[in-house]
């Protein structure tokens, strides 16, 4: 079945610093990528997505580019803010089986210091 | 920005007792889906939902669990007799179609069950 790894958490970086999450996953079809954020005590937001491969998804300073030969959709931001702290879910959504579910990742919490 | 709004926020329930937790999807959107997140876990996929039923469902979603949508903008998710594992945040999400489309969660219900 279709399933998502990203890095372990927690990150915790400095104001400014370059920020990387990791993830790859497993479809059997052609997913729809996607990076959602949780802020505490909120729920899912959507931050980014990519529906095929070399797609660039950005928002927010944040990027990520679906990597099919890699199966990899790795989250990047060149200068981290406090304000970006936070959960972030990679996942995908598949529809090989005629319905979509998005399949989460566990989730990797980034903390950024002042 | 239209937006997925849930009710209640955080509702505590005695184990055996029957829960209603509500969404209001997006408006123009067809297609309707419940989640669950475990405190520390990943979010789970429950139920989506089309054209007044089932359309998929996860081994978790067994008969202690239904949904319904009981009128043109409410989708309701039911869980019959409580158990101690059910406490969990649940998210309501909806797409405008089910295939291919971005799905977009509300703010969750922090459900406990003592």
């Amino acid at each position: 079945g279709d399933s998502v790894t990203q890095m372990e958490g927690p990150v915790t970086l400095s104001e400014e610093a370059f920020l990387t999450i990791n993830c790859t996953y497993t479809a059997t079809g052609y997913p729809s990528l996607f990076w959602y954020v949780q802020y505490p005590g909120e729920g899912l937001q959507l931050l980014l997505k990519a529906t095929k491969a070399d797609d660039k998804g950005s928002n927010k300073g944040f990027e990520a580019t679906y990597r099919k030969e890699t199966t990899s959709f790795h989250l990047e931001k060149g200068s981290v803010q406090v304000s970006d702290s936070a959960v972030y879910f990679c996942a995908l959504s598949d529809s090989s089986g005629g319905y979509q579910k998005v399949t989460f990742g566990t989730g990797t919490k980034l903390q950024v210091i002042p | 920005e239209p937006e997925v709004t849930q009710t209640p926020s955080h509702q505590v329930t005695q184990m055996g007792q029957e829960v209603i937790l509500r969404c209001v999807p997006i408006s123009n959107h067809l297609y309707f889906y419940w989640y669950r997140q475990i405190l520390g876990q990943k979010v789970e996929f429950l139920v989506s939902f089309y054209n007044n039923e089932i359309s998929e469902k996860s081994e978790i979603f067994d008969d202690q669990f239904s949904v319904e949508r009981p009128d043109g903008s409410n989708f309701t998710l039911k869980i019959r007799s409580t158990k101690l594992e059910d406490s969990a945040m649940y998210f309501c999400a909806s797409s405008l179609t089910g295939t291919t489309d971005t799905q977009y969660f509300g703010p969750g219900t922090r459900l406990t069950v003592l």
